[in-house]
């Protein structure tokens, strides 16, 4: 099984619409975050998490909104999608020497 | 504002020579520089790092080059193969920081059989 699970893999929905996208990692880091992927950008920090108490802003987190239930599951919900958040995200947690563990991705279409 | 960038956005490469991935950095605060490889429809999976007091890490065909004073580093593989077509991507963290990590745009590599 995948250390670090998506869901779902693929979504469409409308302007407006509230989505939340879910990760589970089954690795027991006390590191998350959430990536989004645009092209010819890369990578780009949403939000991350040190732990279930500890929420950090990253340097795109307008529109926006996280959740840490566990240690092991970490949410990003889009409270009212826009088509600019259409895009690629990725979840991932830290690595003992920090480097880090993604997700497959979640591709996210907002129409 | 761009901290991490990868100028090259694409390049190819015959299968057994070497292939040069470069990318530079603007904060100074960085210590710690990862390099991710990407294939398509998955995520991003770390490949090799290394830490500022190091100017060199080696593993198997890869090898990281850092240089500070220059804010650049470079990721080596020798000899290409084409199993490694895929996007690569630098990234760097430091404690000043926050312990964030902060990705290039990628570059993306063909190893051309």
């Amino acid at each position: 099984d995948a250390d670090v699970t998506q869901t779902p893999r693929n979504r469409i929905t409308k302007t407006g619409k509230r989505i939340m996208l879910e990760c589970s990692q089954t690795k027991g880091h006390d590191r998350m975050y959430w990536y989004r992927q645009d092209p010819g950008l890369g990578l780009r920090l949403i939000y991350y998490s040190f732990d279930v108490k500890d929420i950090n802003k990253g340097e795109i987190s307008d529109g926006y909104s996280v959740s840490r239930q566990a240690q092991a599951k970490f949410s990003l919900s889009l409270e009212s999608a826009i088509p600019n958040q259409t895009a690629l995200y990725f979840c991932a947690t830290g690595g003992q020497y920090n480097e880090q563990f993604f997700g497959p991705g979640t591709r996210l279409t907002v129409l | 504002d761009q901290q991490v960038k990868q100028n090259s956005p694409s390049l190819s490469v015959q299968e057994g020579r070497i292939s040069i991935l470069n990318c530079d950095y603007t904060n100074s605060m960085f210590d710690y520089f990862l390099w991710y490889k990407k294939y398509p429809a998955e995520g991003p999976t770390f490949l090799i790092s290394i830490s500022s007091i190091k100017d060199k890490n080696e593993d198997g065909r890869f090898t990281v080059f850092l240089n500070k004073s220059a804010k650049h580093l470079s990721l080596h593989i020798v000899p290409s193969q084409p199993g490694d077509s895929a996007v690569y991507f630098c990234a760097a963290s430091g404690w000043g920081t926050g312990n964030q990590f902060y990705f290039g745009t990628g570059t993306s590599l063909t190893v051309i059989p």
